[in-house]
């Protein structure tokens, strides 16, 4: 199980931070990745980033100049920072569990909603 | 833009049977990287409906199938039902972006 949280509201130009707990699995794990996809209101899904348990980070190439995720296996959370926001960073966020082969997400938080606004 | 290509839109009657495409390239479908397929209903977060290409993972009706050929990768729904209308995302991996890429979704309606 996976579940989201941070602030619901971020101000332009500020820091996003999210964290995702994750419940009934370890994180420190060879055989998983831990990702974060987004969803904008009324669009469809983008991948941002994944995280392996040894730190290893992938990034979207349209975000890797202001995204960053961490993992820290000791309280199995995994975290995601997002910097410079703008309204088009306004989405539903997910955190998602995924397999290394084939590389599916699955099981998926239920997502928290972040709005950038002053 | 997407990097998997979806139709926007389908719909089907009650029954009916209706298919999902999802076009790529030979940097992701092609490549030859795994094809998912999520349902998300309305409100809700997605759910995995069909992993590499064609498994469907416990619980998942088998009226749910999925498929693949060259750069390109489908879904198919027989017997549809009114539970069925939901937006379907496709993903697979793109080695050119090392990342995993998304489909723009598909809304299903059930008429």
């Amino acid at each position: 199980q996976l579940q989201e949280s941070g602030p619901g509201l971020v101000r332009p130009s500020e820091t996003l931070s999210l964290t995702c707990i994750v419940s009934g699995d370890s994180i420190n794990t060879p055989f998983f990745y831990w990702g974060w996809i987004r969803q904008p209101p009324g669009k469809g899904l983008e991948w941002l980033g994944t995280i392996y348990y040894s730190g290893e980070t992938y990034y979207n190439p349209s975000l890797r100049s202001r995204l960053s995720i961490a993992v820290d296996t000791s309280k199995n959370y995994f975290s995601l920072r997002l910097t410079s926001v703008t309204a088009t960073d306004t989405a539903i966020y997910y955190c998602a569990r995924r397999a290394v082969r084939p590389d599916r997400f699955d099981p998926w938080g239920l997502g928290t909603l972040v709005t950038v606004s002053s | 833009q997407s990097v998997l290509t979806q139709p926007p839109s389908v719909s089907g009657a009650p029954g009916q049977r209706v298919t999902i495409s999802c076009t790529g390239t030979s940097s992701n479908i092609g490549a030859p990287y795994d094809v998912h397929w999520y349902q998300q209903l309305p409100g809700r977060a997605p759910k995995l409906l069909v992993s590499g290409d064609t498994h469907r993972p416990s619980g998942v009706p088998d009226r749910f199938s999925g498929s693949r050929s060259g750069t390109s990768a489908s879904l198919t729904i027989t017997g549809l039902q009114a539970e069925d209308e939901a937006d379907y995302y496709c993903q697979s991996y793109d080695i050119s972006l090392s990342g995993s890429v998304f489909g723009g979704g598909t809304k299903l309606t059930v008429l």
